[in-house]
């Protein structure tokens, strides 16, 4: 099995700050990567799929880099509506990294 | 707008069979593929298997063994069970739409929280 790590798993960071969050993969997963947001009570939103196609309707602040096992979830400039835990889930045998949370400073 | 909508029981005992039925409004249950997920403090998020339109399914190795998934297109929903449960199968569980040509969700349940308890 495909084994997913996140980097950092807490974050703190204030309004207009740019955040980046790191997840990697124990063997190559090619771009198969997406990335999710998660409120409290709420599903998971997707975000990001295959690396750094932006889902539909989601903010353009958000954006995907990476390949094979190390990728990257940036925030140019956090909003409020932000905070809140984000995971990555690779395709190859459909797991979830930990989660990152980002919270208020 | 695609909306899925979980049912089931909230609360089991040990050894029996969680059944739950995911009911799809606003779209069709075709040409999709179809997931359950569950979200549990110790264990993260965890797919469960996805079941196609066309009754394919694939199921996560660990569970496989105690998993069956179905789909029933007339009534536009699917169904999730999971037998012999112990307290390490309480969680959230999510039914979620496959996006087209990916293996990754775009279409989620609000969840429901099943409770194995004696």
């Amino acid at each position: 099995d495909i084994q997913m790590t996140q980097s950092p798993s807490t974050l703190s960071a204030s309004v207009g700050d740019r955040v980046t969050i790191t997840c990697r993969a124990s063997q190559s997963v090619s771009r198969w990567l997406a990335w999710y947001q998660q409120k409290p009570g709420k599903a998971p939103k997707l975000l990001i799929y295959d690396a750094s196609s932006l889902e539909s309707g989601v903010p353009s602040r958000f954006s995907g880099s990476g390949s094979e096992t190390e990728f990257t979830l940036t925030i140019s400039s956090l909003q409020p509506d932000d905070f809140a835990t984000y995971y990555c889930q690779q395709s190859n045998s459909l797991t979830f990294g930990p989660g990152t949370k980002v919270d208020v400073k | 707008q695609v909306r899925l909508q979980e049912s089931g029981p909230g609360l089991l005992k040990p050894s029996e069979t969680l059944s739950l039925s995911c009911t799809v409004s606003g779209g069709s249950i075709s040409p999709y593929y179809w997931s359950w997920i569950r979200q549990s403090p110790g264990k993260g998020l965890e797919w469960i298997g996805y079941i196609s339109y066309s009754g394919i399914t694939n199921y996560n190795p660990s569970l496989q063994s105690r998993v069956t998934m179905s789909v029933d297109t007339s009534n536009n929903h699917f169904s999730l069970n999971l037998s012999d449960v112990t307290a390490a199968d309480t969680a959230v569980y999510y039914c979620a739409r496959r996006k087209t040509n990916t293996y990754f969700f775009d279409y989620w349940g609000q969840g429901t929280l099943v409770t194995v308890s004696s």
